[in-house]
């Protein structure tokens, strides 16, 4: 399918452990972008990545560690869950140039235990 | 400070009328743009429109267009027409700068809109 995709869109997990949210994207898009979305504060930028093998913090990166081998996959993974990491992650990417949007997957709503 | 600023937690319109969203924002570039983001009840998020810096007259796309005041920092969406469809949250966002990592957007806390019949 074209377009943005994240997987899973749904996942409980205990704290202290390891989970890796998966954003696909077919676009070949340079910029690819994890956000965070939480009740009273909008959506707070974690990471981004100008290109493959170039990635960047964003306003809370904390806690999160990205990578991105490929043009198309931009995982994030949370190395030990904490209950402050329940929230709404969205997954966005776009061209080069200023005028461009950022098209959003559909988001994974995580819940730590 | 906060770089984007929504005021309005939530707001009501009845059908058909119009409505206005507020934003502010906070920046000392020059080349900047903003943008407004829709998020209905299903969660996805989908661009509605852009204004650049630089544009000299407000954007549109249809019943959407953008009260763009440069001098007081302000980016108000308006609604036209209000339609039940409209309900939703509503994002304002800004990228700062040319090109490079500001790409990045910075985003307001959202205004939910309900359209009443």
């Amino acid at each position: 399918d074209a377009g943005i995709t994240q997987s899973p869109r749904y996942k409980i997990t205990e704290t202290g452990r390891q989970v890796t949210l998966m954003c696909h994207q077919t676009w070949s898009h340079s910029y690819m972008f994890w956000y965070r979305q939480d009740l009273g504060h909008g959506l707070r930028l974690i990471y981004y990545s100008a290109a493959a093998d170039i990635t960047d913090k964003g306003e809370v990166p904390d806690g999160y560690v990205v990578s991105r081998s490929k043009t198309e996959n931009f995982p994030l993974t949370l190395e030990s869950a904490t209950r402050s990491q329940t929230s709404v992650y969205f997954c966005a990417s776009r061209d080069r140039g200023l005028f461009y949007e950022q098209y959003f997957g559909p988001g994974t709503r995580l819940t730590v235990t | 400070a906060q770089k984007i600023t929504q005021t309005q937690p939530g707001m009501f319109v009845q059908e058909k009328e119009a409505v206005t969203l507020d934003c502010t924002y906070d920046t000392s570039d020059q080349s900047y743009g903003l943008f407004w983001y829709k998020q209905p009840s299903s969660g996805e998020m989908i661009f509605l429109i852009y204004q650049g810096s630089y544009d000299e007259q407000n954007a549109t796309e249809g019943r959407y267009s953008l009260n763009f005041q440069k001098a007081r920092k302000s980016a108000n969406l308006v609604i036209s027409a209000s339609q039940l469809g409209d309900s939703a949250m509503y994002f304002c966002a800004m990228r700062e700068g040319r090109g490079g990592s500001n790409y990045k957007l910075t985003f307001g806390k959202g205004t939910l809109l309900t359209v009443n019949p």
